[in-house]
């Protein structure tokens, strides 16, 4: 598995503002995700951020709504800018890990709670 | 288009097994699917990942029926603390789509 944090675990934001979130994992990981799970909802992902290179966004998302930064194989960050209600959510990181007897796995961080007013 | 599909809501009883099932459609041989458990204020938790007919685990089972349009999570013998969202995830190629998820009260 992997251990991984999230900063901040929550937080309260004005309208307008932006919040960084950080990722860090316990080891090296080549592939890293983030995801949005908004109220009572599934999981929907955001980006794909392997170092090195830019994130790739999913349909829906652009860049200069969520930058997303790689700088090394144990950390990310996610920025959400401009921020509206709408955009009050928890945010997941998540890492790909090799699964047991094939594939891979993802393992997910705690999550930050995000409240835009 | 990728969908997959989960029952929104069940409930169960103290000791019983639950069976949680996620229909996916075009999935292929090698495409695989995982279980995450989720408690509120925390992220999934992965529980298992199969791709093949059936796979076993200290915690539950997993099956995949031959024509590969649904999966089954199984939890055998569950306990109040198994009352959580589970979500099943399916790789399809390199994407991935999680399920709506499926919310399971384990009742005394």
């Amino acid at each position: 598995s992997a251990v991984i944090s999230q900063k901040p675990s929550r937080d309260i934001c004005q309208r307008g503002t932006s919040l960084t979130i950080q990722c860090q994992v316990d080891s090296q990981v080549t592939m890293m995700f983030w995801y949005r799970q908004q109220p009572g909802q599934s999981l929907t992902l955001i980006a794909t951020a392997n170092q090195g290179s830019e994130a790739t966004y999913e349909s829906g998302f652009v860049i200069d709504k969520f930058p997303i930064s790689r700088p090394n194989l144990t950390f990310s960050t996610l920025t959400v800018s401009n921020m509206s209600p709408e955009d009050s959510s928890i945010y997941l990181c998540s890492v790909d890990r090799p699964g047991q007897d094939y594939g891979e796995t993802q393992y997910f961080g705690p999550g930050t709670r995000l409240l835009v007013l | 288009l990728a969908k997959t599909t989960q029952p929104i809501s069940m409930d169960s009883y103290e000791g019983q097994e639950v069976n949680i099932t996620c229909s996916h459609n075009n999935i292929a041989t090698n495409d695989y699917i995982t279980w995450y458990q989720q408690f509120p204020s925390q992220g999934p938790r992965f529980i298992i990942q199969g791709y093949k007919t059936k796979v076993t685990n200290e915690v539950a089972s997993l099956f995949i029926p031959a024509d590969r349009k649904s999966s089954t999570l199984s939890l055998p013998r569950v306990s109040l603390s198994d009352t959580a969202v589970y979500y099943c995830l399916v790789n399809y190629g390199q994407n991935f789509v999680f399920g709506p998820g499926t919310r399971l009260s384990v009742l005394p």
